[in-house]
């Protein structure tokens, strides 16, 4: 099976700090994706990368950045965390692209106050 | 620009009758559509999928349809349990490599 993993559930961190969410995937999967859930808007792209050391932005980069520095990991990271990035964060990886599907860990709620 | 667009935000249905969920996209050149599920507190999972080449594919109690003319998609479930019960979000491979969603319809079914 598939493992994605997010290193935390739930954190909840202050304005302005440095947050970083981890995620390791097992499947040796070249892409790895970081999104955002927010109700009534969905899941929001925000970066992706189809290699190590590579990285596209997705639909709502700003606020972010990512890592990629092996292939079975995706960091993403909020260099100073506000209000507004208070969400469901959650990683996905896939062996594809266009046509197969994608894999997604179990998600980190993150709080911002 | 919302790109993928499903207008109801929630539908409740009785047990054992069928769930149709809807899903409109803009694009005409889009040719891959996945349906994922996902319950509160977990990650989405795959449901179902279909390529623009088929109008239709089956995978037990859930069907998706295609609709290409009206850039159309919906997903049928037959017969409804209580166990389906979860947030359903469309999705479509866009341009670049990004698998674009919608915002989701969250399905009660009721025994």
């Amino acid at each position: 099976d598939v493992k994605v993993t997010q290193s935390s559930r739930y954190l909840v961190k202050r304005t302005g700090e440095k947050v970083f969410l981890e995620c390791v995937q097992d499947m040796d999967h070249e892409n790895m994706f970081w999104y955002r859930q927010d109700p009534g808007l969905g899941l929001r792209l925000i970066y992706f990368s189809y290699d190590v050391k590579m990285k596209e932005k997705g639909d709502i980069p700003e606020g972010y950045s990512v890592s990629r520095e092996k292939k079975e990991r995706f960091s993403l990271i909020l260099e100073s965390a506000s209000t507004n990035q208070t969400s469901m964060y959650l990683c996905a990886s896939s062996p594809d692209s266009y046509t197969g599907e994608l894999f997604f860990g179990e998600g980190s709620r993150l709080t911002v106050l | 620009d919302q790109q993928v667009k499903q207008n109801s935000p929630s539908l409740s249905v009785q047990e054992g009758r069928i769930s149709i969920l809807n899903c409109d996209y803009t694009n005409s050149m889009f040719d891959y559509f996945l349906w994922y599920k996902k319950y509160p507190a977990e990650g989405p999972t795959f449901l179902i999928s279909i390529s623009s080449i088929k109008d239709k594919n089956e995978d037990g109690r859930f069907t998706v349809f295609l609709n290409k003319s009206a850039k159309h998609l919906s997903l049928h479930i037959v017969p409804s349990q209580p166990g389906d019960s979860a947030v359903y979000f469309c999705a479509v491979w866009g341009q670049g490599g990004k698998l674009i969603f919608g915002q989701g319809t969250e399905l009660s079914v009721k025994p």
